[in-house]
């Protein structure tokens, strides 16, 4: 079956400690996307990728790191830097980066910080 | 800074009735609008990518209408089911930009 996967489902960490998020898709898929949502609000872009070897800056980047080694492969690491990390992850990709192409989902990662 | 409304927040319907719910956006630089419906334990699937004023998509029982120069856009469910139940995202990006900017979401629930 083509999808994105994420893991693990629930990760609990202790503050200071840097974390990372898996997020691998099989859709051959060449943009990949990192939201975060929080109660009451809407999804808020991280980071995003639109090709191998690239990535750009979302909106609430700080405290985040990424790579894209691997066109299947968007790994999110959420540094001790970043201040408020407890939230619900989301990885997306979408065939190409542009306003016209919908995005497909995984099921998502709940981080929590002790 | 960019930003989209929803209304409802939240909205119990009884199995059966028809409903509607609303997304707000600037409308300035208007490219595109998604619509994505979020069932819980699962991940967000987009309905509908719309670009232009006037537009309206379907698909079933659920219909999009697009208004850009008021900057609104509605989605109907017509004649409720249960599994209509999930949280509806919408999402709108404008000209020369690559990020989707969301809602908070409207929280359908469908009661039997």
């Amino acid at each position: 079956d083509g999808g994105i996967t994420q893991s693990p489902k629930y990760l609990f960490r202790k503050e200071g400690q840097n974390v990372t998020l898996s997020c691998e898709q099989n859709l051959n898929h060449d943009a990949m996307y990192w939201y975060r949502q929080d109660p009451g609000q809407g999804l808020r872009l991280i980071y995003y990728s639109q090709i191998v070897n690239d990535f750009q800056k979302g909106d609430i980047a700080e405290g985040y790191s990424v790579s894209r080694e691997k066109k299947e492969s968007f790994p999110l690491t959420v540094t001790s830097a970043q201040k408020n990390p407890t939230a619900f992850y989301l990885c997306a990709s979408s065939i190409m980066a542009g306003p016209l192409n919908e995005q497909f989902f995984g099921p998502g990662t709940r981080l929590t910080v002790l | 800074i960019l930003n989209v409304e929803q209304s409802p927040q939240s909205l119990h319907v009884q199995e059966g009735d028809s409903t509607n719910f609303t997304c707000s956006f600037p409308s300035s630089n208007f490219y595109a609008l998604h619509w994505y419906r979020w069932e819980t334990a699962k991940s967000p699937e987009a309905l509908f990518v719309m670009t232009l004023n006037g537009d309206e998509k379907k698909k079933g029982r659920i219909s999009a209408t697009l208004n850009t120069k008021e900057g609104y856009s509605y989605l109907y469910i017509k004649g409720s089911q249960p599994e209509d139940s999930a949280t509806y995202l919408c999402a709108f990006i404008i000209q020369g930009a690559q990020k989707l900017v969301f809602g908070q979401g409207t929280r359908l629930t469908i009661n039997p």
